[in-house]
């Protein structure tokens, strides 16, 4: 079945840049999803990337996407403590709203 | 501002017991859903819900079921309780448009003792 995958935590200086990965299996993937998860808190959606685009950016956020290799990714720049969290991809398919989301990237901002 | 509630946040029950979670939603969302979240686990569908009374099995329904009489409230059922059901739920629901943007609830941690 469909997968995603990403590594479990991340520790960046504050300041610094975050890239936060994502593999995913299903190539009729449609959008792809950045959602971020606070302490105490549901999911809330950062960004999304359309499956015919390459990149997307939006303020301190940069989402690249390899569709050949089925890689995602999210550029945080100058990280601040704030940006502790979990941040989960997601993808979606055609014909149904359903996501698969990955297993989630713990970051962790070191002041 | 969309806003999803959740019954409880924290709910510790004994085995075998019968627990009801409740969502509702106030946007008039068609989409709903229920998922599982456990650390490295990373979330997991237990349901969905596309239409009053309509549902959809996720990818782990075994031990759950649900329930939605009206557009803006889906339940989550677990009839007989078991400790490895001990995890949080989130509920979340969306519009049912591309990009289809899902609005989650605070989550409810359930312990199973």
């Amino acid at each position: 079945g469909e997968d995603v995958e990403q590594s479990l935590f991340l520790s960046v200086r504050e300041g610094d840049s975050s890239v936060i990965n994502c593999t995913y299996t299903d190539s009729s993937s449609t959008y792809l999803y950045w959602y971020k998860q606070e302490p105490g808190a549901g999911l809330q959606l950062l960004t999304y990337i359309f499956s015919n685009m390459d990149m997307k950016q939006d303020q301190r956020l940069t989402v690249l996407l390899n569709k050949k290799d089925k890689h995602l990714s999210l550029r945080i720049a100058d990280t601040q403590t704030g940006d502790s969290a979990i941040y989960f991809c997601a993808e979606s398919t055609s014909g149904t709203y359903k996501y698969i989301f990955g297993t989630g990237t713990r970051l962790k901002v070191l002041a | 501002d969309v806003k999803v509630t959740q019954s409880s946040r924290y709910l510790v029950k004994r085995t075998g017991e019968k627990v009801f979670l409740e969502c509702v939603q106030d946007m008039d969302h068609e989409n709903m859903f229920w998922y599982r979240q456990d650390p490295g686990l990373g979330l997991r569908l237990i349901y969905f819900s596309y239409d009053v009374k309509m549902k959809e099995k996720g990818d782990i329904p075994e031990g759950y079921s649900v329930s939605r009489e009206k557009k803006e409230r889906f339940s989550l059922i677990l009839e007989s309780a078991s400790t490895n059901q001990t995890s949080m739920y989130l509920c979340a629901s969306s519009l049912g448009r591309r990009p289809d943007e899902q609005y989650f609830g605070p989550g409810t941690r359930l312990t199973v003792t």
